[in-house]
């Protein structure tokens, strides 16, 4: 069965400052992975996800992952961050036969002024 | 922008009680799912439904739970007698495929006591 770690559990970044969540799963087959959103008070979104091809991802609000096979990574990057991003972020992957997700524990990031 | 729906958003029920948690899946999605989470805990997988029955349920979907979809439109989640330990967020998703990217409704927020 597949699994997932989040290293971080909670983040402080100022305002400006680059972020990265890591994301490490475990899994010998084809996997999706998948980074969600979680806003206070709101359901989880999509920010991006990864299926095959160019292991750079670009997703919304300026959030980008990359795919390290060798590494069984899935790293979430933002060059500068806003006090909008404050939330909670989880990192998810399904396999290319099973469809359910399986959730890292997620990251909590506060972004102060 | 077509959106998964769930009512109601804050449950309080007694300890014994059976409660139904109501979704509205994505118009043209083929498969829905739950997820729930509990307070400072991951978003765990309960079961996933295609095609009228469940295709996949977690250790956690025991005999206590089980799943609908009555009409076009609705996907319900019972819990036949409540536990303390029920308590949680529990998500509603679907997707269009098996492995397609889930959208998530805004949570049902289960409080048992």
């Amino acid at each position: 069965a597949q699994s997932v770690s989040q290293h971080n559990h909670h983040v402080i970044l100022s305002e400006a400052a680059s972020l990265e969540l890591g994301c490490n799963y475990s899994y010998g087959g084809t996997v999706n992975l998948f980074w969600y959103v979680q806003y206070p008070g709101q359901h989880l979104q999509l920010l991006l996800k990864y299926f095959s091809g160019d292991p750079l991802v670009k997703g919304i609000k300026g959030f980008e992952a990359e795919f390290i096979k060798s590494k069984f990574s899935f790293n979430l990057r933002k060059p500068s961050v806003q006090w909008s991003d404050t939330a909670e972020y989880f990192c998810a992957v399904n396999t290319g036969t099973a469809s359910k997700l399986t959730f890292g524990t997620g990251t909590r990031l506060q972004v102060t002024l | 922008e077509p959106e998964v729906t769930q009512t109601p958003s804050h449950q309080v029920t007694q300890m014994g009680q059976e409660v139904i948690l109501r979704c509205v899946p994505i118009s043209n999605h083929l498969y829905f799912y739950w997820y729930r989470q509990i307070l400072g805990q991951k978003v765990e997988f309960l079961v996933s439904f295609y095609n009228n029955e469940i295709s996949e349920k977690s250790e956690i979907f025991d005999d206590q739970f089980s799943v609908e979809r009555p009409d076009g439109s609705n996907f319900t989640l019972k819990i036949r007698s409540t536990k303390l330990e029920d308590s949680a967020m529990y998500f509603c998703a679907s997707s269009e495929w098996g492995n397609t990217e889930a959208f998530f409704g805004q949570g049902t927020r289960l409080t048992v006591v």
